[in-house]
C-alpha cells in the first residue's frame, strides 16, 4: 500500500523566509510523486510533479522539490517566500494506484 | 491539462435525504475519481470509475452509501445516500488518462452540508 507523511502541520513563516515542507511516502514499487496547493476559497491545484529523470523539479510560482530516493522524500522548497503563498499544501504519490495525499501542511505567511 | 467542471458547487440537504453530484470532464479521459475531504482533513479516495466497469470502492466506503455512475468517458455522478451530519464535506471529482504517466486533475469540488 502507498502512505504519505506530512511532518509540518501547520507553519507560520514571515514574508522573505526559507520554507521548506517535508514530505516521506512509503510505497514498494516505482512512484510518482505530486505536490498540490489548495489557497483559501480556491480548488486544488497542482504546483509541481515528478514522474523520472532529474530529481529536483521545479514548479510555479519559485517552488521546486528534489526526490531523494533513498530517504523515500519528496521535499518541498521555495527560498523566498510571499504573503500570497498562505495556502494548504498536500504533497501526493501515486504508483499503481489513484493518488494516495499526507494529511496537508498548512503554511500562513506574515507580511 | 483536463478542465473538470462539477454541479452542484455547493448545497445544504436535510438528514435522510440523498445528493447526485455530477462531474463533466472537457476530454475523454479513462479514469475518474472521486474523493472526499472532511472540514480541516486531506483528501481521502472514495472510489475509482472507470467507463464500462463497475466502480471500485476503497476500504470503508460502500456502493450502497454512494453510488457512482460513468456512462461514458467525459461525465461520471456521485449520489451520496441518507446523508448524516457525518456526510458534510467537500466531494471532488478527479481525472487522469493512465496513472503511471499522467497527472491527475481536480475539479472545484462540491461542498455540502448535511443538517
Amino acid at each position: 500500500a502507498q502512505s504519505v507523511s506530512q511532518h509540518n502541520h501547520h507553519v507560520i513563516l514571515s514574508e522573505a523566509a526559507s520554507l521548506e515542507l517535508g514530505c516521506n511516502y512509503s510505497y514498494g514499487g516505482t512512484v510518482n510523486l505530486f505536490w498540490y496547493v489548495q489557497y483559501p476559497g480556491q480548488h486544488l491545484q497542482l504546483l509541481l510533479k515528478y514522474f523520472s529523470g532529474d530529481p529536483l523539479v521545479k514548479g510555479i510560482k519559485g517552488f521546486e522539490a528534489e526526490f531523494i530516493k533513498s530517504k523515500f522524500s519528496f521535499n518541498l522548497r521555495k527560498p523566498s517566500v510571499q504573503w500570497s503563498d498562505t495556502a494548504e499544501y498536500f504533497c501526493a504519490v501515486t504508483g499503481r494506484r489513484a493518488l494516495t495525499f499526507g494529511s496537508g501542511t498548512r503554511l500562513q505567511v506574515q507580511p | 491539462s483536463a478542465v473538470i467542471s462539477q454541479k452542484p458547487s455547493r448545497d445544504i440537504c436535510q438528514r435522510g435525504t440523498s445528493l447526485t453530484i455530477q462531474c463533466q470532464v472537457d476530454s475523454q479521459v479513462t479514469m475518474m475519481f472521486w474523493y472526499r475531504q472532511q472540514p480541516g482533513q486531506s483528501l481521502t479516495l472514495i472510489a475509482t470509475a472507470n467507463q464500462g466497469s463497475e466502480a471500485t470502492y476503497e476500504s470503508g466506503f460502500v456502493i450502497d452509501k454512494f453510488p457512482i455512475s460513468r456512462p461514458n468517458l467525459t461525465f461520471s455522478t456521485l449520489t451520496v445516500s441518507n446523508m448524516s451530519p457525518e456526510d458534510s464535506s467537500i466531494y471532488l471529482c478527479s481525472s487522469a488518462r493512465e496513472l503511471s504517466t499522467d497527472t491527475q486533475y481536480f475539479g472545484p469540488g462540491t461542498r455540502l452540508t448535511v443538517l
